[in-house]
C-alpha cells in the first residue's frame, strides 16, 4: 500500500507483557515517527528516529529502525493498560516535506 | 511547549451549510500547517498543506473549492468544509510544524474535530 504497512492491525496483551508493532515502507526516508492516538482524540508524538540512527529509547519505548530491510519497530515494555490506543509510524520521504502514515496498530492492554 | 488547539472539538451541522474548524499553534509559529482527515478506525489522510501568507496544496483528490484553507498568521490556519454533506462527517485533524525543528518535519497535532453531517 501507498501509506506502508503496520503489523500487527490489533494486538492484545495483558498487563506486564511487552507489545512489539511493527512497520514497513518502500521509499527512502529522512526519518521515521511514532505516534500514538487514544480513542477519539488527537496524535501524540512519541519518537522520531533519523534514517542515520538504528535504534532509540524513551522511558519503556524502544525504536528501531532498519533501512536496509525498511522497517521499523516500536517496543513497549512493561505494559500497562493505559497504553492501550492506536500507534502509528509516519515516515518523511527524503523526496517530500510531508508526513505519510500507516495504517496503524490497534493495541489493547488488558488489566 | 508545541501545543496546537482546535475549535470546535465537536460539530454537528445540516446538509449544505458551511463549517469552519480554527487551528491554533499556542506557543510557536507555524509557517506550515497541515490538515488530515481520518475515517473511522483507518488512518490518517493528508488533505492539504497549509502554508501561511500563500495558498495551500492540496492532495490528489481533494477538492479545494469545497475544503477551503486559509493561513493568514503564523499561528492560525482555518478549514472551511462548504456546503457539507453526510459523506464529509469524519474527524479532521490539524498539526503543525514547528520551523525551529522543521528539518525533521517534527509535526505537533490539534485534539482533532468531530464533523457530523445530518
Amino acid at each position: 500500500s501507498q501509506q506502508g504497512e503496520e503489523d500487527p492491525q490489533a494486538l492484545s496483551i495483558q498487563e506486564g507483557e511487552n507489545a512489539t508493532m511493527n512497520c514497513s515502507y518502500k521509499t527512502s526516508i529522512n526519518n521515521l515517527q511514532w505516534y500514538r492516538q487514544n480513542s477519539g482524540r488527537g496524535l501524540v508524538h512519541l519518537i522520531l528516529i533519523r534514517s542515520n540512527e538504528r535504534e532509540k529509547h524513551s522511558g519503556r519505548l524502544r525504536v528501531t529502525l532498519d533501512t536496509s530491510k525498511k522497517s521499523s519497530s516500536l517496543l513497549i515494555t512493561a505494559s500497562r493498560a493505559a497504553d492501550t490506543a492506536s500507534y502509528f509510524c509516519a515516515r518523511l520521504e527524503t523526496s517530500g516535506s510531508r508526513l505519510t502514515f500507516g495504517e496503524g496498530t490497534q493495541l489493547t492492554v488488558n488489566p | 511547549g508545541a501545543v496546537v488547539s482546535q475549535h470546535p472539538s465537536r460539530v454537528i451541522c445540516k446538509s449544505g451549510t458551511s463549517v469552519k474548524i480554527e487551528c491554533r499553534s499556542l506557543d510557536f509559529q507555524a509557517t506550515t500547517m497541515f490538515w488530515y482527515r481520518q475515517f473511522p478506525k483507518q488512518s490518517l489522510m493528508l488533505m492539504a498543506t497549509s502554508n501561511e501568507g500563500s495558498k495551500a496544496t492540496y492532495e490528489q483528490g481533494v477538492e479545494k473549492d469545497k475544503f477551503l484553507i486559509n493561513h493568514a498568521s503564523l499561528t492560525l490556519s482555518t478549514l472551511t468544509v462548504t456546503s457539507a454533506h453526510p459523506e464529509d462527517s469524519s474527524f479532521y485533524i490539524c498539526s503543525a510544524r514547528d520551523e525551529r525543528t522543521a528539518h525533521y518535519n517534527e509535526q505537533f497535532f490539534g485534539p482533532g474535530t468531530r464533523l457530523t453531517v445530518l
